[in-house]
């Protein structure tokens, strides 16, 4: 098993791109995780889905942040445009149920400039 | 609302001296309550958990953790420190909303 996978795992772009963050969670997982961690804020959950659906999303900090779950494969976390405070390093986790503890795929750090 | 709380943002011990980490927490019935380790430029991974049973759990690495439901406490524990296990390490609650709720973290710092 290799684990939860995320691409890329550094990102530089320039203010106002659009960002594009993917995570493929391991097979029979139904939970899925988006987080970010900075050093001011800690670790802040930002969306998490269970069977492809959204169940949470209220730590999305504005609706410049978008996460979609197309299939039990992939998932992408969206931001655009892009501003230098979303500057973090975003982690994907998949769990197959709350209670097993999360695997954590190991981070995309996105710099904007 | 389930949360948990790391009182230390920082431990300092010398290799070889037993280690503590401290946690405590604040639910609604009963308790599911994980240890996660963070290296450097990695992602989290999981140490342990508690989910009913024993109230010392074993884990990765040799730590183990003590629950101790009168103290509302989880604290990570190990025998005899190792410079390999500075680190930063979380302390989390699962939600019966499906989610876990995470500590702030605690930096652990292994002296030579």
């Amino acid at each position: 098993d290799a684990g939860v996978i995320q691409s890329p795992r550094h990102e530089v772009t320039e203010m106002g791109q659009e960002v594009t963050l993917r995570c493929k969670p391991i097979s029979g997982h139904d939970y899925l995780f988006w987080y970010r961690q900075t050093m001011m804020r800690g670790l802040e959950l930002l969306i998490y889905f269970n069977n492809n659906v959204p169940i949470d999303d209220s730590g999305m900090p504005e609706d410049r942040f978008s996460a979609k779950m197309p299939n039990a494969s992939f998932s992408t976390l969206k931001i655009q445009p892009s501003e230098p405070r979303d500057s973090a390093v975003y982690f994907c986790a998949s769990s197959p149920w709350g209670t097993d503890g999360y695997t954590f795929g190991s981070g995309t750090r996105l710099t904007v400039v | 609302a389930q949360s948990v709380a790391q009182p230390e943002d920082q431990v300092n011990v010398a290799e070889g001296n037993p280690l503590t980490v401290k946690c405590t927490y604040s639910v609604s019935g009963n308790p599911y309550l994980f240890w996660y380790v963070q290296y450097p430029n990695r992602g989290l991974q999981f140490l342990l958990k508690y989910i009913t049973g024993d109230n010392l759990v074993k884990g990765s690495y040799g730590f183990e953790a003590e629950f101790n439901k009168s103290q509302t406490s989880f604290h990570l524990k190990k025998p005899s420190a190792l410079v390999s296990d500075s680190a930063l390490y979380f302390c989390a609650v699962w939600t019966n909303a499906g989610k876990s709720t995470f500590g702030d973290g605690t930096t652990l710092t292994v002296k030579p």
